[in-house]
């Protein structure tokens, strides 16, 4: 199993550009999560999604759109980048059954915004 | 509401020494904790994490950390540091029933010194 994985790990983008941050899980998780990590503040929660077509707004989902059209996918995708939204990205899963509270994490994507 | 609070963005200790991480959290009900361990550069991993049961909990790499329901206390400890041990500690909570997202804490720096 590859586990979770992200895409691209590295990014630079203008203010006003737009990209696709994609994740993907092949562990057949039902729950997946985005997170911003920001210097001293831990990690906040962007969106998170339940299931195939179901979606919900974390902590900070402002600027962000989710999609979860498959159970393997979710991508995180920014409208109109700003400065602000300078930070490394996490993705994360995790199954919906007893015993299977453990969220596991992908490697990151670290996206700067000029 | 779920919060956590971390003591200390930045713990030194020398090798050889205890190390100790503290967390305590806010939950409206008995929680699940959990601690996760960054590298340099690197995802988050799973350290340890309390469900039910026994409330000691011994994790990977030597780590343990001991649920204390009196105090809403969550510790990390470690009997004796090593080098390999210097990354970022995160502590978080979430509610046990069905899908819970984890609320963070802003994480504690540990650096060891020979």
């Amino acid at each position: 199993n590859a586990g979770v994985t992200q895409t691209p790990k590295f990014q630079v983008l203008k203010t006003g550009q737009s990209m696709t941050l994609q994740c993907a899980q092949d562990m057949n998780h039902e729950y997946m999560s985005w997170y911003r990590q920001d210097p001293g503040m831990g990690l906040r929660l962007i969106h998170y999604s339940v299931g195939a077509g179901i979606t919900d707004q974390g902590e900070v989902p402002n600027g962000y759109n989710v999609s979860r059209s498959t159970t393997e996918d979710f991508p995180l995708r920014l409208l109109s980048a700003a400065p602000s939204q300078t930070s490394v990205y996490f993705c994360a899963s995790r199954g919906s059954t007893a015993g299977t509270d453990t969220q596991y994490f992908g490697p990151g994507t670290r996206l700067t915004v000029l | 509401a779920q919060s956590v609070t971390q003591l200390g963005s930045h713990v030194s200790v020398s090798e050889g020494a205890l190390v100790l991480l503290r967390c305590n959290y806010s939950s409206s009900v008995p929680p699940y904790l959990f601690w996760y361990v960054q590298y340099p550069n690197q995802g988050l991993q799973l350290l340890l994490k309390y469900t039910t049961g026994a409330t000691l909990v011994k994790g990977i790499n030597g780590f343990e950390a001991e649920f204390k329901k009196s105090e809403t206390s969550f510790h990390l400890t470690k009997p004796s540091a090593h080098m390999s041990d210097a990354a970022e500690y995160f502590c978080a909570v979430s509610e046990p029933s069905g899908y819970s997202t984890l609320t963070f804490g802003k994480g504690t720096m540990l650096l060891v010194s020979p």
